[in-house]
């Protein structure tokens, strides 16, 4: 199985502030076939299913805010917020959907500072 | 409006058995592999099952694999999930999903507690 790793397990910005999630996986999710990185990202607020944000890595999913970013390839993958706002606070999950099992990362909360 | 309705969680006794509906509307279900998630309480995320657009493919996560059954019905727009054997690790709240893009789509869930 791929394991997801995310790093911080919690994070702490100030409005207004820039905040960057990392994920790693165990194994590559670049297909390269069509060069594509089977990586997504997901916010879940307190209460409420997992929304999508970025899947292929960086492909910013229809009514997403551009503030949202995610980059990345190969293992190593990046969520960055570019300018937090208070409705950003979450848990953020990345995901690979290369492979089955779908592994999830073990989820990074975010809180204003 | 695209919307995932589960239901059939609730209380069960270790080794019973629940099943899970999830009705989909808003959206050309037949085109969609469909995904059951679940997530204990107040842990992470973790992929349970996939099932193809016409339901000849499946997959499961070891942890279910030989005591749960994904299953569709195209024609009523629905998804199931048949959960034997049930254990106390099974405890969750369980997310249907329609997978496009990532996953594109939600339910709000349906809550499985596994308790003597």
């Amino acid at each position: 199985d791929i394991v997801v790793t995310q790093s911080p397990d919690s994070l702490a910005v100030s409005l207004g502030e820039r905040a960057t999630i990392s994920c790693k996986s165990s194994q590559s999710v670049l297909y390269s076939s069509n060069n594509k990185n089977y990586l997504a990202w997901y916010q879940q607020k307190a209460g409420q299913p997992p929304k999508l944000l970025i899947y292929l890595a960086s492909t910013r999913e229809s009514g997403v805010p551009d503030r949202f970013s995610g980059s990345g390839s190969g293992t190593d993958f990046t969520l960055t917020i570019s300018s937090l706002l208070a409705e950003d606070v979450a848990v953020y999950y990345c995901q690979q959907y290369y492979t089955t099992p779908y592994t999830f990362g073990q989820g990074t909360k975010l809180e204003i500072k | 409006e695209v919307q995932l309705v589960e239901s059939g969680g609730g209380l069960v006794q270790p080794g019973g058995s629940l099943r899970l509906s999830c009705a989909a509307s808003g959206f050309t279900f037949s085109s969609y592999w469909m995904h059951w998630v679940r997530q204990a309480p107040g842990k992470g995320l973790v992929w349970v099952s996939r099932i193809n657009s016409d339901g000849s493919g499946t997959n499961y996560a070891d942890s279910v694999k030989g005591r749960f059954t994904i299953s569709r019905d195209n024609a009523k727009n629905t998804l199931y999930l048949q959960m034997n054997s049930l254990r106390a690790e099974d405890t969750a709240v369980y997310y249907c999903a329609g997978n496009y893009n990532g996953f594109d789509y939600w339910g709000q869930g349906t809550l499985v507690t596994v308790s003597s």
